[in-house]
């Protein structure tokens, strides 16, 4: 069974640019949640998105958005890039919607994508 | 603010050792709690997850719950060179969303 897909792994951008990363969830998954990891802020929830609507949102300006489409897959895209949003973005994937559902918060995650800005 | 608090470490615990993790959260309505695990380089990888207050415990790992204290914590048993990572913890809030610790980095000694 695949795991979780994102890329690309590495990228690297300058300032002012705008950049989209990608992530398939495990076959089945229907809840997509994005992070951003940093070393000084640990995991920062972006967003989490199931059946192609945005369910949360973190605490993060509007440059930073998403989307999913019906097959679940999903994108993010920071516009605007500043050197504050180098990290690793993770994507994560789980059953269904965050919630009750005891299993609806168990999440597997990708790889990662990490973002350098220059 | 909800928040999930774990010591950042590093803890250094000598192999064959019993590592004690530990994690406390603020907010009263919590009702989920898991143990990531997340090499340097790597993504977080569930170890597990606990629901009710007591003990749960998965081969060297146990998971230790106390609602009324606000604290979820996690042995490791016969620490290995390869239990050598960063150990976070998550806990859904009221609404079910996770919140996310820090993390501690754990070494262990060879």
């Amino acid at each position: 069974k695949a795991g979780v897909t994102q890329t690309p792994r590495y990228l690297i951008k300058t300032r002012g640019q705008q950049v989209t990363l990608s992530c398939s969830p495990i076959s089945g998954h229907r809840s997509v949640s994005w992070y951003q990891q940093t070393p000084g802020q640990g995991l920062q929830f972006l967003f989490e998105y199931f059946s192609e609507t945005q369910r949360n949102k973190g605490n993060f300006p509007g440059r930073f958005s998403g989307r999913q489409f019906s097959n679940s897959r999903s994108e993010m895209n920071v516009s605007t890039l500043e050197l504050g949003d180098s990290a690793l973005y993770l994507c994560a994937s789980s059953l269904t919607q965050q919630g009750r559902y005891s299993g609806a918060n168990v999440l597997t995650f990708g790889a990662g994508s990490r973002l350098t800005v220059l | 603010q909800k928040e999930v608090e774990q010591n950042s470490g590093p803890l250094s615990v000598p192999e064959g050792a019993i590592a004690s993790l530990n994690c406390t959260y603020s907010d009263r309505g919590s009702q989920s709690f898991f143990w990531y695990r997340q090499y340097s380089g790597k993504s977080p990888e569930l170890i597990m997850f606990i629901y009710s207050n007591g003990d749960k415990e998965d081969g060297r790992f146990t998971a230790q719950l106390n609602k009324a204290s606000q604290y979820v914590s996690l042995l490791i048993r016969d620490s290995q060179p390869s239990d050598s990572a960063t150990y976070l913890c998550a806990v859904t809030d009221s609404n079910y969303q996770l919140i996310w610790g820090a993390g501690t980095k754990l070494i262990i000694k060879p």
